[in-house]
């Protein structure tokens, strides 16, 4: 069955960094637009970023572009994201998702539980 | 910027009919999907492509579109579809199509 795994989410003070993992199996991995999104306590679902399956493609929220970068190994079966200079407004559970279709727009058909990230001095 | 309105909140009895509507003018051009989160949970596919169910959801979430405005309807609500939706689409009103979801809507079943 599919399973997306996020870890390294944490406590990282403001302007600091942090690198998202998110592990992928039950599905080949390599043939999937991947995406994240986060949601802040207490709010709705915000769309962060989408990588294609090759890695040739990534598009970014407005409010990311910049700052974090997607990227993914598919030899690992793994997709990443680098946040640099992270400010408060950034915290939230950062979900790993997979695009049921071969482009980055469309639904998202499996996700992972989460990964808490907090920023905060 | 592109926004997804949808209701904050929708109260049904059990066993009534519970309609979500999700509003944005580029509707009629893109396609929506549906989520449903319960509380702790990760979102799941409710909808996708306006109307189709995903396998394993139950025949009582169907979507539909008409114009501008997307609707999911859950028909016979269960006490276990307490839980917020979400519409998502797309926005390709730049070089390359950005993910849009809804504010949410808060389904209570009274």
């Amino acid at each position: 069955q599919v399973q997306l795994v996020e870890s390294g989410g944490g406590l990282v003070k403001p302007g600091g960094s942090l690198r998202l993992s998110c592990a992928a199996s039950g599905f080949t991995f390599s043939d999937y637009y991947m995406s994240w999104i986060r949601q802040a306590p207490g709010k709705g679902l915000e769309w962060v970023s989408y990588i294609s399956s090759s890695s040739s493609y990534t598009n970014y929220a407005d409010s990311v572009k910049g700052r974090f970068t997607i990227s993914r190994d598919n030899a690992k079966n793994s997709l990443y994201l680098q946040m640099n200079s992270l400010r408060a407004e950034d915290t939230a559970v950062y979900y790993c998702a997979r695009a049921q279709d071969d482009y980055g727009s469309g639904s998202l058909d499996y996700w992972g539980q989460g990964t808490l990230v907090t920023v905060s001095s | 910027s592109y926004e997804l309105t949808q209701p904050p909140s929708v109260s049904v009895s059990p066993g009534q009919t519970a309609r979500i509507t999700c509003s944005a003018d580029a509707l009629p051009k893109q396609y929506a999907y549906w989520y449903q989160q319960k509380p702790g949970q990760a979102p799941v596919l409710v909808i996708y492509k306006d109307s189709e169910r995903p396998s394993g959801i139950p025949e009582r979430f169907s979507g539909s579109s008409s114009g501008t405005t997307v609707t999911l309807t859950i028909s016979g609500v269960q006490a276990e579809d307490e839980a917020d939706y979400y519409c998502q689409s797309a926005d390709s009103s730049g070089t390359y199509p950005h993910v849009v979801f809804g504010g949410g809507t808060k389904l209570t079943v009274l």
